[in-house]
């Protein structure tokens, strides 16, 4: 296993456009999550999965934002009509639930909203 | 509401000198700690991490941290520096009674290394 992937690692978009980043877990993880990162602060968090279950989400995440997990494998992050306050480091991460491991972050995608 | 501070913004040291990064939290019990690194433009990486017990844990590339309940402290020391350390350290914490295991970030240390 190579650990969590991101893809892609830069996207720039105008403003007003959709975009959507794919996060593909350590396959045996069963908790995803997605972290926003803006410059010069530590990581926020967005939303977590359990399996394909979406149980909890940030007031972060406005209605532009939506983020799936089918079949609890992949997760996809979609940002919807794009504005420049969008622009930032979007980590996913994942964990074995129960065993306290910490989590296993990919390298990120990097957003700017020209 | 639950905060972790990282007091020091950057922080230059010379290569083989020591090193002290702090982080203080802010939470009714002991949480869980954490140390991540993070190279530029890389994901981050776990340093070590506290649940309980021994409260001087070691961790990879020659970190250690020392958790003081007294303090409400986690700080990352090293003994001798590397010119490889250079990067940016968060402190995380998760509330022991998290079922989510959702990590508060606090705001990093820019660590500079001179040769």
């Amino acid at each position: 296993d190579t650990g969590v992937s991101q893809d892609p690692r830069h996207k720039i978009t105008k403003r007003g456009q959709n975009v959507t980043f794919r996060c593909d877990p350590i396959s045996e993880h069963n908790r995803l999550y997605w972290y926003r990162q803006t410059l010069g602060q530590g990581p926020e968090f967005l939303t977590y999965f359990q399996n394909e279950a979406q149980l909890e989400k940030s007031r972060l995440l406005s209605d532009r934002f939506s983020a799936e997990r089918p079949k609890g494998s992949f997760s996809t992050l979609e940002i919807q009509r794009t504005e420049q306050g969008d622009s930032a480091m979007y980590l996913c991460a994942s964990s074995i639930e129960g065993t306290g491991s910490g989590y296993t972050f990919g390298s990120g995608t990097r957003l700017t909203v020209v | 509401a639950q905060s972790v501070t990282q007091p020091d913004i950057h922080i230059t040291v010379s290569e083989g000198a020591s090193l002290e990064l702090r982080c203080n939290y802010s939470y009714g019990a002991t949480p869980y700690l954490f140390w991540y690194v993070q190279s530029p433009g890389q994901g981050l990486q776990l340093l070590l991490k506290y649940f309980s017990g021994d409260t001087l844990v070691q961790g990879i590339k020659g970190f250690e941290a020392e958790f003081k309940r007294s303090q409400s402290s986690f700080n990352l020391r090293k003994p001798s520096v590397h010119w490889s350390d250079a990067a940016e350290y968060f402190c995380a914490v998760v509330p022991s009674t998290s079922g989510t295991y959702k990590y508060i970030f606090g705001t990093g240390t820019r660590l500079k290394v001179l040769a």
